[in-house]
């Protein structure tokens, strides 16, 4: 059972830079969200999804963008990477009931 | 302004012993709640939930607990056991009484059970 899969797991950008992160999930759920940890603030909703091409902004989300073209996958983009941008990020899934994680993917950005 | 609130960064405890989380909320429209354990390196995972309705939940050793009045919540595992030493989150949603939409997180708690 794979659950929620996120890649890449690690990754180190350099300020300005772009790059997207990929969540996929094998439950079909409709909902799907993108959060960040960070040291002492627990988790935050940057992006999330009701369905199938449908966004919706989070608590977080000047700097990201998403989309949700297919069911099962959800994307974050970063247009161009700032250092605030370095965090642990999170994918989630949900319906019904509670939302079920993936294992993070580090992002740094120097 | 932090809506939902984990006033103690870290709890000690030994095994066999009593675990109490504690988890504030101020957003009275949170009508249903929910607990994750995170270990290291990993995502957090679904321990308990409650809804507004109800007023103690159980699952095995984990009870939650929910006081509406005092906007309060918080867990219990008994007998805590050195596996459970894990970073513990309470979450709240405003979704209908589901967790369909937003879930707001505390900062967490560690929980370290000696053996």
């Amino acid at each position: 059972n794979a659950g929620v899969t996120q890649t890449p797991k690690f990754r180190v950008l350099k300020t300005g830079q772009s790059m997207t992160l990929l969540c996929a999930q094998d439950m079909n759920h409709e909902y799907m969200y993108w959060y960040r940890q960070d040291p002492g603030m627990g988790l935050r909703l940057i992006h999330y999804s009701v369905g199938e091409g449908t966004t919706a902004k989070g608590e977080v989300p000047d700097g990201y963008n998403v989309s949700r073209l297919k069911k099962q996958n959800f994307l974050l983009g970063l247009e161009s990477a700032a250092p605030s941008q370095t965090s642990v990020y999170f994918c989630a899934s949900s319906f019904p009931g509670p939302q079920y994680f993936g294992a993070g993917t580090r992002l740094s950005v120097l | 302004d932090q809506q939902v609130k984990q006033n103690s960064p870290s709890l000690s405890v030994q095994e066999g012993r009593i675990s109490i989380l504690n988890c504030d909320y101020t957003n009275s429209m949170f009508d249903y709640f929910l607990w994750y354990k995170k270990y290291p390196a990993e995502g957090p995972t679904f321990l308990i939930s409650i809804s507004s309705i109800k007023d103690k939940n159980e699952d095995g050793r984990f009870t939650v607990f929910l006081n509406k009045s005092a906007k309060h919540l918080s867990l219990h595992i008994v007998p805590s056991q050195p596996g459970d030493s894990a970073v513990y989150f309470c979450a709240a949603s405003a979704a209908g009484g589901t967790s369909y939409g937003k879930l707001t997180f505390g900062q967490g708690t560690i929980l370290t059970v000696h053996p």
